[in-house]
C-alpha cells in the first residue's frame, strides 16, 4: 500500500508570514494525484489544492502553493501571508490514477500567532 | 458540505450495542467511502462502495459492515461496538478518479463507553 508521511505534527507561524508544510509519499505508480486538505475546528474537510503528477508546473490557489518534486516524492504546501483563519489541521493525501482509494498522512496542526 | 450529509453528528453508545451511521448524498456520485479519523493516524479507509450493492473493504474493516441499497445512501454498521471504535467517522463521495478529490461529510463523533 502507498504511504504518505507528514513529519511535522505541529507547526506555528506569525500572522502575515509564510509557512511550509512537508509531505512525502511512497509509490511505484507514475500517474497519480496529490492533495492538501484543511480541517478547521469545525471538523469539516476542505480541499485546499490539488496536483496532477503528470504536470510539472506547481499548482497555486491564491495564497496557497505547492512545491512538487516528483523524483524526490515530495509535496510541500506553502501558505503565504498567513491569516488567523488558516489555523487548522492540514492533511496531505495521495490518489493513484489506477485506484480510487485515498491515502492520507497523519496531519500537521498549524497554529497562527497574532 | 452541500450534497452530502451524515447522521447523527454525535452519538454515545454502550459497549456491545449495534450502531448504524448514515451517509446521504444528492450528487448522484458513484463512489462513496467511510473513513475513521484518529489522532496520530490521519484518516483510514474502512469500506467503500463503487455502486449499488457493490462494496469493498478498506484497511481497517474488522468489526464494520456496510450496505448500499440506493445510490444516495451508504450505511456503516458496527455490529457490536467496542471502545476501540470510539472515533470520528467521515463519509466521502467522489464522481471518479479523473475528477479527483473527495467531498466530505461533516463527520460523526462516536463514543463507545
Amino acid at each position: 500500500a502507498q504511504t504518505v508521511t507528514q513529519s511535522q505534527p505541529e507547526m506555528s507561524v506569525q500572522e502575515a508570514e509564510t509557512v511550509t508544510l512537508s509531505c512525502t509519499y511512497d509509490t511505484s505508480e507514475s500517474d497519480y494525484y496529490l492533495f492538501w486538505y484543511k480541517q478547521p475546528p469545525s471538523r469539516q474537510m476542505i480541499l485546499v489544492i490539488r496536483q496532477e503528477a503528470y504536470k510539472q508546473q506547481n499548482a497555486t490557489e491564491n495564497r496557497f502553493s505547492v512545491n512538487f518534486q516528483k523524483a524526490a516524492k515530495s509535496f510541500s504546501l506553502k501558505i503565504s501571508d498567513s491569516q488567523l483563519g488558516d489555523a487548522a489541521m492540514y492533511f496531505c493525501a495521495y490518489l493513484a490514477n489506477t485506484g480510487n482509494q485515498f491515502y492520507f498522512g497523519t496531519g500537521t496542526s498549524l497554529t497562527v500567532i497574532p | 458540505d452541500a450534497g452530502i450529509t451524515q447522521s447523527p453528528r454525535h452519538k454515545v453508545t454502550e459497549t456491545g450495542t449495534p450502531v448504524t451511521l448514515r451517509c446521504h448524498q444528492t450528487e448522484n456520485h458513484r463512489y462513496m467511502y467511510w473513513y475513521r479519523q484518529d489522532p496520530g493516524h490521519g484518516l483510514r479507509l474502512i469500506h467503500y462502495s463503487y455502486g449499488v450493492k457493490d462494496t469493498d473493504k478498506g484497511e481497517v474493516s474488522d468489526g464494520y459492515s456496510v450496505s448500499r441499497s440506493k445510490t444516495e445512501d451508504f450505511l456503516l454498521t458496527l455490529e457490536s461496538a467496542t471502545s476501540s471504535q470510539t472515533s470520528v467517522y467521515f463519509c466521502a463521495i467522489s464522481a471518479g478518479r479523473a475528477v479527483g478529490g473527495y467531498t466530505f461529510g461533516s463527520g460523526t463523533r462516536l463514543t463507545v463507553v
